[in-house]
């Protein structure tokens, strides 16, 4: 099993839609958590960091569920600048701020 | 701002033939990190190094080395390419071992193994 995992996509959505990835982590002691966004045949750029209480950054919300070990992140009123691959990140236990990255999912914003 | 600058951004090599991709980073870092990243497989960790003086092998080390110089630099060697190793290279880094913190990427190094 993959230490995360993600649904490849990919996500075709209409401007102004909601749309909403899950992640899975294996590693049930991981201790933080983030989202990174990357654009095609660019380097990956942090979006954010999801927090045990959830956290929100304008249209963007993530949610960290520890029982059942997945991570969301949800996008209102998309904009076609979204579009993007978006990477679920997790550090897991042993320090050294190790970071393992999922496949990441494609969305694809349309008129 | 700098931040993290990788040379160079593409590579064609022949199998067999020997190269090092370069990193430096500018914010004062700890860490640094280098990745490969492959159609369907997302960013894989192939060697960091948690601070400056160490080095620890990540998830795939076959086929590479790795020198940490200083704290600003750190260089990924291929000693021998193979074809296995088509993919893009991104080097990374981040303020501290341990703790939450955000990693910085360079544009990342495009390789091609014929």
């Amino acid at each position: 099993r993959k230490e995360v995992e993600q649904d490849p996509g990919p996500f075709n959505v209409p401007e102004g839609a909601t749309v909403a990835f899950n992640c899975t982590y294996s590693n049930s002691a991981s201790q933080s958590f983030f989202w990174y966004r990357q654009d095609c045949r660019k380097e990956p750029k942090l979006l954010m960091s999801v927090y045990s209480s959830g956290n929100e950054d304008g249209r963007f919300t993530a949610q960290l569920n520890r029982a059942s070990q997945y991570i969301s992140l949800l996008i209102r009123d998309s904009k076609l600048s979204d579009s993007a691959t978006y990477l679920c990140v997790v550090n897991p236990p042993g320090g050294y701020n190790k970071l393992i990255f999922g496949a990441g999912t494609r969305l694809a914003v349309h008129p | 701002n700098a931040g993290v600058t990788q040379t160079p951004k593409f590579q064609v090599l022949k199998t067999g033939q020997s190269m090092t991709l370069q990193c430096a980073q500018d914010m004062n870092h700890n860490s640094m990190y280098w990745y490969r990243q492959d159609p369907g497989m997302g960013l894989r960790l192939i060697y960091y190094s948690a601070s400056e003086g160490t080095t620890d092998k990540g998830e795939v080390p076959n086929g590479y080395n790795v020198s940490r110089l200083n704290k600003r630099e750190f260089s990924l060697r291929l000693e021998s390419a193979a074809p296995s190793q088509t993919s893009v290279y991104f080097c990374a880094s981040s303020e501290r071992p341990g703790g939450v913190a955000e990693a910085f990427f360079g544009q990342g190094t495009r390789l091609t193994v014929v």
